[in-house]
């Protein structure tokens, strides 16, 4: 069955560092769709960042990018010189390109940026 | 003006009470969902729909039911409400066009509470 895992709960980062948040999938499907939405605690769902699964380069939006390694189905998403701005809750999530456009979300990871 | 709006974005109710939650949109597409997201369950699917004949149960439809007035406008019923659909429901819509990646599109979300 498709699943998305992200195993991280909360995470801290200091303000200006690097974080990377995990996310693994699972799907037999060759041709899907990665995605990466940010929480913040107003609640609104705000799309960060895309990887189609036959792209071959990182995606790339400002300071998020995305390290895909297909072969491990991972799709983590890399935020660098973290703002105060980023502390949100951040979740992964995967459509299946053929058949249901369904799409299916992690559980999620809360970012916390420390001054 | 929001292009996914939610309607109530807040309500309280009690036990037993016939509740629905309104989405309309205004981007055009075709495929529109509904999402309930619950403290450390992250988003699930309650149900989605291609077009207003085609209306299709997700991994959490008991309890629920849908109606696709028209392209734009998509419903969500809890017919009887219980204290556990307490949760932040989010209405979303998807479309492959020009300039997107197939993202889905949030609004701004109903929270509903069950007494």
């Amino acid at each position: 069955a498709q699943k998305i895992t992200q195993t991280q709960p909360g995470m801290f980062v200091q303000e200006k560092e690097a974080v990377t948040l995990d996310c693994t999938y699972d799907t037999s499907d060759p041709s899907y769709g990665l995605f990466w939405y940010k929480q913040p605690s107003s609640g609104e769902m705000i799309f960060l960042i895309y990887q189609g699964s036959y792209d071959q380069q990182n995606a790339t939006e400002g300071r998020y990018s995305l390290n895909f390694q297909k072969a491990r189905k991972s799709a983590n998403l890399v935020i660098s010189a973290s703002q105060l701005g980023d502390s949100a809750m951040y979740f992964c999530a995967m459509i299946l390109a053929r058949g249901t456009y369904k799409y299916i979300f992690g559980t999620g990871t809360r970012l916390k940026v420390l001054a | 003006d929001a292009d996914v709006t939610q309607t109530p974005r807040n309500r309280i109710t009690k036990t037993g009470k016939r509740i629905m939650l309104e989405c309309s949109q205004t981007k055009g597409h075709d495929r529109m969902y509904w999402y309930r997201q619950d403290p450390g369950l992250g988003l699930r699917l309650i149900y989605y729909s291609f077009d207003v004949k085609d209306i299709n149960k997700g991994e959490i439809s008991d309890g629920y039911s849908v109606s696709r007035q028209a392209q734009a406008k998509f419903s969500l019923s809890l017919e009887s409400a219980i204290p556990n659909q307490t949760a932040l429901y989010f209405c979303a819509t998807s479309g492959w066009s020009s300039g997107n990646t197939g993202e889905l599109f949030f609004g701004e979300g109903s929270r509903l509470t069950v007494l």
